[in-house]
C-alpha cells in the first residue's frame, strides 16, 4: 500500500459524459500528480499540483481540469468524454518540499474509466 | 523533451532464470524510478535511483547518470515476478520539469513455472 488513495476504482460512462477522479496524497505530501496510461499512448503526465497552486501542465486535454484542495485532495475532472478517454487514471503525490526537490513519487491504484 | 528507451520490450523466462533490464535517457536526470506494475494494473515502487547502486532483496539497479542509463536486475525469478517494468525519470533541462516523471514503454515480463 502506497498510502495514496484514489476513488472511485472503476468507473462506467457513455459519450459526453462528465465525471470526477479524486486523490488523496500521503500524509505529509505536498505534490500531487496526475498520470493517464492508455494502450496507444503509454504513461503520459497530465498535470502537477504544488501545496494547492497548479505547477506543471503536461498533455492535458481543455476537456480537462484539475484542482488540488486545502486539504491537499484532488480532483480531476474530465468532460464531454469520448471513447479515446477510456484509460486508466493515476495519481500521485511526493514531499516535493521545495522547488527543484525532486522525490520519490507513490502512485495511488489507480481509476479505470471506460466511455462507453 | 527527454527521451526514455527500455529494452529489451519483451522477456520471457524460466523460473529461478536472472536478468537484465535497460533504461536509457536523453538528457541529465534528478529522478530515475522503477516501476513494477503487477497484473492488477498497480504501479509498484521498486526503487528510487537518480544515481548509484541500491539492492532490494533479489532486485537490485544502478544508475550511470553520467553515461545516462540504469539496469535493473532481477535473480532468481518467481511466477510472481510476471508483469510490467517501467523505467520513469525526471529532468530540469530547461529549468520547468517541477519533477514530472516521464515513463519508458516497458519491459513486459513473463516468468513461467
Amino acid at each position: 500500500d502506497s498510502g495514496v488513495t484514489q476513488t472511485p476504482k472503476h468507473l462506467i460512462t457513455a459519450t459526453g459524459q462528465r465525471v470526477t477522479l479524486r486523490c488523496s496524497p500521503r500524509s505529509g505530501d505536498l505534490s500531487v500528480y496526475w498520470y493517464q496510461q492508455s494502450l496507444d499512448q503509454g504513461l503520459q503526465f497530465l498535470i502537477q499540483y504544488y501545496n494547492g497552486e497548479e505547477r506543471a501542465k503536461g498533455n492535458i486535454l481543455e476537456r480537462f481540469s484539475a484542482q488540488q484542495f486545502p486539504d491537499l485532495h484532488s480532483e480531476l475532472n474530465l468532460s464531454s468524454l469520448e471513447l479515446g478517454d477510456s484509460a486508466l487514471y493515476f495519481c500521485a503525490s511526493s514531499v516535493d518540499l521545495w522547488a527543484g526537490n525532486y522525490n520519490e513519487q507513490f502512485f495511488g491504484p489507480g481509476t479505470r474509466l471506460t466511455v462507453l | 523533451g527527454i527521451q526514455v528507451e527500455q529494452s529489451p520490450p519483451d522477456l520471457i523466462l524460466q523460473e529461478g532464470a536472472n536478468s537484465t533490464l535497460r533504461c536509457n535517457f536523453s538528457d541529465s536526470v534528478n529522478n530515475l524510478q522503477w516501476f513494477h506494475q503487477n497484473p492488477w494494473g498497480q504501479l509498484i515502487n521498486l526503487f528510487y535511483i537518480p544515481s548509484g547502486t541500491k539492492q532490494n532483496g533479489r532486485l537490485s539497479a544502478t544508475t550511470v547518470a553520467t553515461e545516462r542509463y540504469s539496469l535493473l536486475y532481477i535473480s532468481s525469478s518467481q511466477t510472481t515476478d510476471s508483469g510490467v517494468y517501467f523505467c520513469a525519470v525526471a529532468t530540469n533541462a530547461g529549468g520547468t520539469s517541477y519533477g514530472k516523471l516521464t515513463f519508458g514503454q516497458g519491459t513486459i515480463l513473463t516468468v513461467h513455472p
